[in-house]
């Protein structure tokens, strides 16, 4: 049972430089987040998307690009790094039950760096 | 802005002793109120959720007691154990439409001393 699964771990980046931050869910879930996490701010909420092929900006999308092409994948892009985006991005993924968005599920975290 | 306040920042208690976190909330529009419990290098993971058509959840050792007038929700942890030891999220959604997301209070480091 993988649940969701972010790639890579861990990575330290230049000024300017760019990544992608992959997160896959094996869960058959139709939404799919992306979230930061800095000390003393919780989570938050930077974009979204409710279905393959759709996506939604959050609290914080300034910087930063995502798509999902595939229904398991939702992915992260940084296209100019700043040193303002080092943080924890978890992924999560979750399912509705009638009208209901149920059972967040997150994945362990990607830690990036930018000098 | 939804938004969904969370306090105390940080708290410590002895092994036993009944930690308390509570939360308040704006939007009236919420009607999912979930807890996570992280640990260090974890991702969160949902630990007990509550919706506002009760007042009290329990779950093992782990309560929710809500109350809509107010906009205020709270966790409480029976017992404490230093393996509970974490950083605890509260959180609000709304059900129906198109907001399938969750809105997150700062959180809580709570250390149990043994």
């Amino acid at each position: 049972n993988a649940g969701v699964t972010q790639t890579p771990k861990f990575r330290v980046l230049k000024t300017g430089q760019s990544m992608t931050l992959l997160c896959a869910q094996d869960m058959n879930h139709e939404y799919m987040y992306w979230y930061r996490q800095d000390p003393g701010m919780g989570l938050r909420l930077i974009h979204y998307s409710v279905g393959e092929g759709t996506t939604a900006k959050g609290e914080v999308p300034d910087g930063y690009n995502v798509s999902r092409l595939k229904k398991q994948n939702f992915l992260l892009g940084l296209e100019s790094a700043a040193p303002s985006q080092t943080s924890v991005y978890f992924c999560a993924s979750s399912y509705i039950s009638g009208s209901w968005n149920f059972g967040y599920t997150f994945g362990s975290g990607t830690r990036l760096t930018v000098v | 802005q939804q938004q969904v306040k969370q306090s105390p920042q940080s708290l410590i208690v002895q092994k036993g002793g009944i930690p308390i976190i509570n939360c308040a909330y704006e939007n009236t529009a919420f009607d999912y109120f979930p807890w996570y419990q992280q640990f260090p290098g974890k991702g969160p993971a949902l630990l007990i959720a509550i919706r506002p058509d009760v007042s009290e959840k329990k779950e093992g050792r782990f309560t929710i007691s809500f109350n809509k007038s107010a906009k205020q929700f709270s966790l409480h942890i029976m017992d404490s154990q230093p393996g509970d030891s974490a950083t605890y999220f509260c959180a609000g959604g709304t059900s129906g439409g198109s907001n399938y997301k969750l809105t997150f209070g700062k959180g809580t480091l709570l250390t149990v001393n043994p």
